[in-house]
């Protein structure tokens, strides 16, 4: 069974500029995690979907970052415009359903903003 | 909101010898799962153990045992006969059990890097 995919692994950007990351999760799964981790803490949860629909957003900076899940089964994650303090690595993890208490995690997008 | 402090910045251990990392917790639910979870340099956070909190046994997996200490909110991590291969940051993290939109997050403490010793 192929696990979560995400791409790029690393991104070097310039503050304001924007940027986006791409995560394939386990196929079947219905549940979808977008993780922020910055250095030295553990990730934070900044989105969860349930198939195609947002289930908690409420960390999310929505006046620049978005997410989506278009069909239900691969997201997007973009910062617009970009900030020095959004510089950690962004985690994807999916689950098989809502409730279910395993997540399983992608290898993470390591992004530097400039 | 729930709380997950892991108050060891790094811990080492000499291969083949034990280590425990310590996680303490706040939260008002009576039920919740906890997790240990590692991330080797390639980030991928890999699960290593669960507990549910309505469990009384420990949980343990192969060389992987927990002190889950309800009351005192307190869950920590044992590794018996640690291998090279154990070396990675620790993450101790929180899940409510309830199944309200919202509570299936994982909060996790701010981790435990282990170096194995040759």
């Amino acid at each position: 069974e192929a696990g979560v995919a995400q791409s790029p692994r690393y991104k070097i950007i310039e503050k304001r500029q924007s940027v986006a990351f791409w995560c394939n999760p386990i196929s079947g799964h219905a549940t979808l995690y977008w993780y922020q981790q910055i250095l030295g803490q553990g990730p934070k949860l900044l989105i969860q979907f349930q198939n195609n629909g947002v289930v908690d957003d409420s960390q999310l900076p929505k006046d620049r970052f978005s997410a989506e899940r278009l069909k239900g089964v691969d997201s997007t994650l973009k910062i617009q415009p970009a900030k020095l303090e959004d510089s950690a690595v962004y985690l994807c993890a999916s689950s098989a359903r809502r409730g279910h208490y395993e997540q399983y995690f992608g290898p993470g997008t390591r992004l530097t903003v400039t | 909101a729930q709380t997950v402090t892991q108050s060891q910045p790094e811990m080492s251990v000499q291969e083949a010898e034990t280590v425990t990392l310590s996680c303490t917790y706040d939260t008002s639910e009576s039920d919740y799962y906890l997790f240990w979870y590692k991330q080797p340099p390639s980030r991928q956070m890999i699960l290593v153990i669960r507990q549910e909190a309505y469990k009384q046994q420990n949980a343990t997996e192969n060389r992987f045992s927990v002190n889950f200490q309800k009351a005192a909110k307190s869950f920590s991590l044992k590794i018996s006969d640690s291998q090279l291969g154990d070396a990675a940051m620790y993450f101790c993290a929180y899940r409510s059990a309830a199944s309200n939109f919202g509570n299936e997050k994982l909060t996790f403490g701010t981790g435990t890097r282990l170096t194995i010793i040759p």
